[in-house]
């Protein structure tokens, strides 16, 4: 069966330029969360929904930084204003309720390089 | 202080080696405790969870001390395949995981 796919893979984007990077997570599944990895670094949180409810941002770095899941299905992910610090790997996982909190499927990530 | 600390490495071993990695974690609130593996520019995926009974999978054994804030994942008899980096997980209120930096893992044969 399809995974979580996310879209694009790599993104270059010239300073001040806005983002938008889709996730389309695993059919069924209710929550989706969004990470930001730095290179040589484990992911750090951002972002959390149950269905199209955002229910945790504490994650996100600055108002620069939104998500949305309108239908409770994809997600995207927009940053405005791309600074070279918002050059990550931008990672999607879903989950399903009926699994443990850790089972959380990954997408194979966005790499953000801001010029 | 980072919630979750683990040594970067690269710890380099033979095939066959037994290798051991640890965690800590800092907040004593967490409640569920999971290895995951990246491979280099690759998606993280759960490798295990560990319970505070100690658990083994295979060639795998994780064990959670409470008591210390302490996680640790034990591989026997490593393979080539086993090369990765090994992120300590850990789950507080809600959904979000907490992960380490990860520990690097490079088998030689």
């Amino acid at each position: 069966g399809a995974g979580v796919s996310q879209s694009p893979r790599y993104k270059v984007a010239k300073r001040g330029q806005d983002v938008a990077l889709r996730c389309d997570p695993i059919s069924g599944h209710v929550s989706l969360f969004w990470y930001q990895q730095a290179l040589g670094q484990g992911p750090e949180f951002l972002t959390y929904f149950q269905n199209e409810a955002q229910l945790d941002k504490s994650g996100l770095p600055s108002d620069r930084f939104f998500a949305e899941r309108p239908e409770g299905s994809v997600s995207t992910l927009k940053i405005q204003r791309t600074q070279q610090e918002d050059s990550a790997v931008y990672l999607c996982a879903s989950s399903s309720l009926a699994g443990g909190p850790g089972e959380q499927y990954f997408g194979p990530g966005t790499r953000l390089t801001v010029t | 202080r980072k919630e979750v600390e683990q040594d970067p490495g690269p710890f380099n071993v033979p095939e066959g080696a037994t290798v051991a990695f640890n965690c800590t974690y800092s907040n004593s609130a967490s409640q569920s405790f999971f290895w995951y593996r990246q491979d280099c520019r690759k998606e993280p995926k759960l490798l295990m969870s560990v319970y505070s009974s100690g658990n083994e999978d295979g060639r795998f054994t994780a064990q959670l001390n409470r008591a210390s804030q302490y996680i640790s994942l034990l591989i026997r008899d490593s393979k080539l395949s086993d090369s990765a980096t090994y992120l300590c997980v850990v789950n507080g209120a809600g959904n979000m995981l907490t992960f380490g930096g990860g520990t690097r893992l490079m088998v030689k044969p």
